[in-house]
């Protein structure tokens, strides 16, 4: 699986759009993006994931470059409950294996 | 529906001892994986379980184990207990085990070893 870099923390005011960047210059064509956020002492929960085109959900939106190279997760509206490490991980689909490859990821912290 | 389910919450053993961590995944769910976290190392893949069948491992040592019910609910052993091995450690469950799937993660179990 391809490496991801993040920036390993980031601020944001409550009400703003967070803007976190991962970089996976040595994605492969067959490699999905995935997000992940973790909470103090909780489970990663998943959050996002594409391959290609932009994708939304109720939580946040992923904005891939046309080049693939690199990626935005956007919440659009932060709140104090989204202070978390978010995980950028480029995963193989495969036919097979749920193996999830995690980095340091990106601390998070929403400020009131 | 209920989520991952993770027993006990909290453990605390001593050097030499085992210990078996158990796993409930989602209702339907076929694919059961357990990753390790510790302050040093991050997140850490250990293994996974489709059809009580291991289909992944990472790269830990023979000491920890892992098994299947035919009912999807999982287990994981470590045997002689090391210092090390003091972590949160981790549950996901998926529908399927495929490169598509998105992982539910329980809230852990945290070992500390004496």
């Amino acid at each position: 699986d391809a490496k991801t870099t993040q920036p390993p923390s980031m601020d944001c005011a409550e009400g703003r759009a967070a803007n976190l960047p991962c970089n996976h210059s040595t994605i492969s064509g067959n490699e999905y993006v995935y997000w992940y956020r973790q909470i103090h002492s909780q489970g990663p929960q998943y959050i996002i994931h594409g391959l290609k085109n932009n994708e939304t959900n109720e939580m946040a939106s992923l904005i891939i470059t046309e080049d693939r190279k690199s990626s935005t997760l956007i919440l659009p509206h932060a709140t104090l409950r989204d202070t978390a490490v978010y995980y950028c991980i480029v995963r193989v689909q495969r036919t097979s294996g749920s193996r999830l490859t995690f980095g340091e990821g990106t601390q998070l912290t929403v400020n009131p | 529906k209920a989520g991952v389910t993770q027993t006990p919450r909290y453990l605390i053993k001593t050097r030499g001892q085992q210990v078996t961590l158990s796993c409930s995944p989602i209702s339907g769910h076929r694919s059961v994986s357990w990753y390790q976290q510790t302050p040093g190392q991050g997140l850490q893949f250990l293994f996974e379980y489709f059809s009580e069948t291991q289909r992944n491992k990472g790269n830990f040592p023979g000491r920890f184990s892992g098994r299947q019910f035919s009912n999807s609910r999982s287990e994981m052993n470590v045997s002689t207990l090391e210092l090390g091995d003091s972590a949160l450690y981790l549950c996901a469950s998926s529908l399927l085990a495929g490169g598509d799937e998105k992982l539910f993660f329980g809230s852990g179990t945290q070992l500390s070893v004496l």
